[in-house]
């Protein structure tokens, strides 16, 4: 059974760092694997896929890697702003019609 | 440009009662999905569908029951709902290359 960890749970920085979330998965057969952010009571709103033959996808202040051999990906944000603050998901999708399998979240807080 | 959207947005149950769930997506897509999210739990998958009148399980199906008779629509239902069902409910469908988009949600508790 995949199972998907994200590290740190939490994670508090001061505004203008660049900082890097964690995403592990236990299973490297993937078919892609997607980035979400979540707001307070709000629901997900998707912010980079990356396919199981790709490296890396980029958006905006954002980067994202895959490492499918190791099991990890990384969601790198550069320059945070306040307005970053959410909860962040990574969830990988295996092969055929079968849903994501997403980790618990790593909850950001950009002080102003 | 609507996307995924759930009905209703929020409710409140009581035990033994039973209801549904809407979701309805306008982008022509064949897969569906429903997920509960609970605190610490993370989402999980409910069930799925890979198109009109097919329905699956997934990882926590028991006590919902689902339907597709229209490929835009995926309908959840609770016939005997249950304290522990309370929880953020969340439809996905998926799109090309295997992007997932998904709803605002709906907000059940179940006294």
């Amino acid at each position: 059974k995949q199972e998907v960890t994200q590290i740190p749970a939490a994670l508090s920085v001061p505004e203008g760092e660049n900082l890097v979330l964690n995403c592990s998965f236990t299973d490297s057969a993937i078919y892609n694997l997607q980035w979400f952010r979540q707001d307070p009571g709000k629901g997900l709103t998707s912010l980079l896929l990356i396919q199981s033959s790709q490296r890396e996808q980029t958006s905006g202040r954002l980067n994202a890697s895959l490492d499918k051999s190791s099991g990890r990906s990384t969601l790198y944000i550069a320059a945070s702003q306040p307005g970053d603050s959410a909860t962040y998901l990574c969830a990988v999708a295996g092969g055929g019609a079968d849903g994501l399998t997403f980790g618990k979240g790593t909850h950001l807080i950009i002080q102003p | 440009n609507a996307g995924v959207t759930q009905t209703p947005k929020f409710r409140v149950l009581k035990t033994g009662q039973s209801m549904t769930l809407l979701c309805a997506q306008d982008m022509n897509h064949e897969y569906m999905y429903w997920y509960r999210q609970d605190p610490g739990m993370g989402l999980r998958l409910i069930h799925y569908s890979v198109g009109e009148g097919t329905t699956a399980k997934g990882e926590v199906p028991d006590g919902y029951n689902v339907s597709r008779l229209k490929k835009q629509n995926f309908l959840l239902g609770l016939e005997s709902a249950a304290p522990s069902q309370t929880s953020v409910y969340f439809c996905a469908s998926r799109g090309l290359a295997g992007r997932n988009y998904f709803g605002a949600g709906t907000r059940l508790s179940v006294l």
